[in-house]
């Protein structure tokens, strides 16, 4: 079974652009959960999708969304980024949400 | 309000030995504890997981203990093998209407030394 993908893998924007970043899940996987890897507070919950609703949102501002399709694959988009921004973002699948998440191998994002 | 710690940043141990590294949480209503492995740039790798009913999981060199009244889960790397250098994380979840929502906590280096 192929594992998590996504895209890109390596984004380069300035401050005040905005991004899209893109995550299919595992076949069959219903939930799609993002988070935001940085060295000072590690690994945060973004949000979650499942049957293209969110079901639950981390404490991001407003600048961060999502949006789940019919097939299960999610995107995320980040408006007016700021420097604070420049991360690793991780999607995660799994079945219901509730059990184990597998990992995609992330987007390196650099706001310059 | 961190709900998950991991309070030692970095482990060292010699191939062969005994890998543990800990984890401890303040939310009683977690019920489900992961263990992940991570490689610098990449996503995190599922390693085992235990649910709250249990207070041992084991999958072949890995095990995972759980103390519920005291809060704290371990998870212990039988012979350690220099391919297990990496950080670890420990991740919690409420199943309780929380979906696919996942508490890390900080992370801790491990070094296996040959």
């Amino acid at each position: 079974k192929a594992g998590v993908t996504q895209t890109p893998r390596y984004l380069i924007k300035t401050r005040g652009q905005q991004v899209t970043l893109s995550c299919s899940p595992i076949s069959g996987h219903r939930s799609v959960s993002w988070y935001q890897q940085t060295p000072g507070q590690g690994l945060q919950f973004l949000f979650e999708y499942f049957s293209e609703t969110q079901r639950n949102k981390g404490n991001f501002p407003g600048r961060f969304s999502g949006r789940q399709f019919s097939n299960s694959r999610s995107e995320m988009n980040v408006s007016t980024l700021e420097l604070g921004d420049s991360a690793l973002y991780l999607c995660a699948s799994s079945r219901l949400g509730a059990d184990t998440q597998y990992f995609g191998p992330g987007t390196r994002l650099t706001v310059l | 309000d961190q709900q998950v710690k991991q309070n030692s940043p970095s482990l060292s141990v010699q191939e062969g030995r005994i890998s543990i590294l800990n984890c401890d949480y303040t939310n009683s209503m977690f019920d489900y504890f992961l263990w992940y492995k991570k490689y610098p740039a990449e996503g995190p790798t599922f390693l085992i997981s235990i649910s709250s009913i249990k207070d041992k999981n084991e999958d072949g060199r890995f095990t995972v203990f759980l103390n519920k009244s005291a809060k704290h889960l371990s998870l212990h790397i039988v012979p350690s093998q220099p391919g297990d250098s990496a950080v670890y994380f420990c991740a919690a979840s409420e199943n309780n209407n929380q979906g696919g929502k996942l508490i890390f906590g900080q992370g801790t280096e491990l070094s296996v030394k040959p």
